[in-house]
C-alpha cells in the first residue's frame, strides 16, 4: 500500500512567485492535514480536511496560503505570493475516517520550500 | 492552547548507551500521545503511541515510553542504542477527541559508532 506522497520534494522560488505543493494521501483516508516546520522551530499545524471540506484552518498563517482538496482525494497548498518567511518544510499527513480517539496520522516526506 | 516541550535539542551518545528523551505537555484533559522519528532523508514515522490502558507502551525498534499523567510527561527510552538510531525524534500530543497534533521542537540524536 502506498504511503502519503508529496510533490515536489524540493522547491526553490523567488520572493513574489507562486508555488503549489501537492499531497496524495493514503487511499481511503478521509482526513488530510498540512503541517509546516520553519527552520529551527517546531512542526506546526496548518489545516485539516475531512474529505473535501475544511474542518479546521486555524493554523493557516495568512491569506497568501490557499489549500484545496477537490473531490476529497489529493490536496494542494498554494502560496501566492511567496515571502521569505514561508521557507520551511511542509508536511502532509492523512488518517482514516475514525476521527478523534484512537487515530494516528501517517506523514509524507515533506516538501522543502526555499524562498530567495 | 496546549504546548509540548522536549527537554533536549541535541543528544550525542555512543552505541550501546541508554537513551532517554523527555517530553512534557500542557493540557489538562484526556490526550493521545505519540513519538515520531525522522531518519535522515526519510518521512516522519510513528515509533509508538499511547491512547489508554497500560502507561508503559512499547514501540518499534526497541523503544518504549512511559505516560505519567501526574507529571504530564511521556518520556521515550531505549536501553541500548545503535548507530542506526541516529535521527530526529518528535513528541506529539493530540486531544483525545480531536485531530490535530501539537509537536514538540524535536530532539536530534546522534549515535557515534
Amino acid at each position: 500500500e502506498a504511503g502519503v506522497t508529496q510533490f515536489p520534494s524540493h522547491s526553490v522560488i523567488e520572493k513574489g512567485q507562486t508555488v503549489t505543493l501537492r499531497c496524495d494521501p493514503i487511499s481511503g483516508h478521509d482526513n488530510l492535514y498540512w503541517y509546516r516546520r520553519v527552520m529551527g522551530k517546531e512542526i506546526k499545524f496548518l489545516l485539516h480536511f475531512v474529505k473535501e471540506s475544511k474542518q479546521d484552518e486555524s493554523g493557516m498563517p495568512n491569506n497568501r496560503f490557499l489549500a484545496e482538496r477537490t473531490g476529497g482525494t489529493y490536496s494542494t497548498l498554494k502560496v501566492q505570493p511567496a515571502e521569505l518567511e514561508d521557507s520551511g518544510v511542509y508536511f502532509c499527513a492523512s488518517s482514516s475516517r475514525l476521527t478523534g480517539w484512537g487515530t494516528e496520522a501517517f506523514f509524507g516526506q515533506g516538501t522543502r520550500l526555499t524562498v530567495v | 492552547a496546549q504546548s509540548v516541550s522536549q527537554h533536549n535539542h541535541h543528544v550525542i551518545l555512543s552505541e550501546a548507551a541508554s537513551l532517554e528523551l523527555g517530553c512534557n505537555y500542557s493540557y489538562g484533559g484526556t490526550v493521545n500521545l505519540f513519538w515520531y522519528v525522522q531518519y535522515p532523508g526519510q518521512h516522519l514515522q510513528l515509533l509508538l503511541k499511547y491512547f489508554s490502558g497500560d502507561p508503559l507502551v512499547k514501540g518499534i525498534k526497541g523503544f518504549e515510553a512511559e505516560f505519567i499523567k501526574s507529571k504530564f510527561s511521556f518520556n521515550l527510552r531505549k536501553p541500548s542504542v545503535q548507530w542506526s538510531d541516529t535521527a530526529e525524534y518528535f513528541c506529539a500530543v493530540k486531544k483525545a477527541a480531536g485531530n490535530k497534533l501539537t509537536f514538540g521542537g524535536g530532539t536530534r540524536v546522534l549515535v557515534k559508532p
